[in-house]
């Protein structure tokens, strides 16, 4: 399977604990983004790396938010102390200027956080 | 006014109709619009893209898009029940989508 993955799939976590969620793009692809979505809601943006650069922060994006992608390729999202409100399903999309622009992206299965 | 405007739906349609869904936004700085579908529990995916005013058509699915009405449309011809899903529009370059519209072909 050459899609995007993203692990864990699904991840149950107490208030206050620390979670990790890692993505892995498709291979040829150097960007690679993060959004969150709700139920009902269509995917707010997080953040998106062009490489390993770190391009844009969504607002959206508090301190206890951070995303790595140290070597150009698969990227991580760590939650610290996490928050009820922070449950959601955790999308990760990756895109390439090998077709007509940045602008297709593909995403991966998502990664459900359920936070108690 | 939402930066990305979609009817949240249901929008009902028989097997073998035409299913009209629409999107408008707000910055006419927009390049690019998307429609993606997504199905209850997966990940969106994408069904066509489209960047110059006017139709594009891809399969039974035409994307049209009106700059100067800052509108954008998918039209589904001869829905199918495997079409029911959710249909998220989405604006690029600012990485904002819709909340969608649900689709519902009954047989």
């Amino acid at each position: 399977d050459t899609g995007v993955s993203q692990n864990p799939r699904h991840k149950i976590t107490k208030r206050g604990q620390n979670v990790t969620f890692r993505c892995d793009p498709i291979s040829e692809h150097n960007r690679l983004y993060w959004y969150r979505q709700t139920l009902g809601q269509g995917p707010e943006f997080l953040t998106y790396f062009q490489n390993e650069a770190q391009l844009e922060k969504s607002r959206l994006l508090s301190d206890r938010f951070s995303a790595e992608r140290p070597k150009g390729s698969f990227s991580t999202l760590e939650i610290q102390r996490t928050e009820q409100g922070d449950s959601a399903m955790y999308l990760c999309a990756s895109s390439s200027r090998l077709g007509s622009s940045y602008n297709e992206q593909f995403f991966g299965p998502g990664t459900r956080l359920t936070v108690l | 006014q939402k930066e990305v405007e979609q009817n949240s739906g249901p929008l009902s349609v028989p097997e073998g109709a035409i299913a009209s869904l629409n999107c408008t936004y707000s910055d006419r700085g927009s390049q690019s619009f998307f429609w993606y579908r997504q199905y209850s529990g997966k990940s969106p995916e994408l069904i066509m893209f489209i960047y110059s005013n006017g139709d594009k058509e891809d399969g039974r699915f035409t994307a049209q898009l009106n700059k100067a009405s800052q509108y954008v449309s998918l039209l589904i011809r001869d829905s199918q029940p495997s079409d029911s899903a959710t249909y998220l529009c989405a604006v690029f370059p600012k990485l904002i989508f819709g909340t969608g519209t649900r689709l519902q072909v009954f047989p």
